[in-house]
């Protein structure tokens, strides 16, 4: 049963710390997407990869965060220094473009981050 | 870019249909609609997607309006674990041939036993 995973699963850091959350997309797929979901602004695209260079990154703040991918096998989101505010569920998504649209993206389980 | 309109809650008795409307006035003729569901506590899941005509998976049903202004999704018969909220969600294209989904504050459909 193929399944994006995440890890860690929660995190709980201090203001200034930097964090690195991880990504396996499943095997195969080419195109990974970095959400972000608080209750206030629900679910926020903030960047999306297609064979491991980056799409869009226009929904991410520039001067803290950093998305890459080091390999097929690996997504990473980084955030230096964190804040309060970065407190939410970050999600990764994989998929498979057809005709350059991934209609069907899977989930991962989140990262849920409490920044304090 | 289309923007969407669904009702925040809808309630279901257990085993009955349900039907979850989505205005999307402003889609362009080209635009899929798609849906997708968050579980409590779980990443959001794919349901269906569609352009034109009806859909129909194991999941739900995709009823499309002629004039594509609207759509609706049917769950056939709603069990416990389909207590989620649901979202209706058009694309946004951007620069650089980019394709996002955006997810709005979707319905939450809840189900009583």
């Amino acid at each position: 049963d193929a399944r994006v995973t995440q890890t860690p699963r929660h995190k709980v850091t201090e203001m200034g710390q930097e964090v690195t959350m991880r990504c396996q997309p499943i095997l195969g797929h080419n195109t990974v997407f970095w959400y972000r979901q608080t209750m206030m602004q629900g679910l926020e695209l903030l960047a999306y990869f297609r064979n491991r260079a980056p799409l869009d990154d226009s929904g991410m703040p520039k001067d803290r965060f950093s998305a890459e991918m080091p390999d097929a096998t690996l997504a990473t989101l980084k955030i230096q220094p964190s804040e309060p505010r970065d407190s939410a569920v970050y999600f990764c998504a994989s998929g498979l473009p057809r005709n350059s649209r991934v209609e069907e993206q899977f989930f991962g389980p989140g990262t849920r981050l409490t920044v304090l | 870019d289309a923007k969407t309109t669904q009702p925040n809650s809808m309630e279901s008795n257990e085993e009955e249909p349900v039907h979850l409307p989505c205005n999307h006035s402003t889609i362009s003729g080209t635009d899929y609609i798609h849906w997708y569901r968050q579980l409590p506590s779980q990443g959001p899941e794919y349901v269906i997607h569609g352009l034109t005509s009806n859909v129909n998976n194991r999941m739900a049903s995709l009823a499309i309006a002629e004039d594509r202004k609207s759509s609706t999704l049917i769950l056939h018969r709603a069990t416990l674990r389909d207590a989620a909220v649901y979202y209706c969600i058009p694309p946004i294209y951007s620069g650089a041939g980019s394709y996002q989904l955006t997810f709005g504050k979707g319905t939450k459909l809840s189900v009583i036993p």
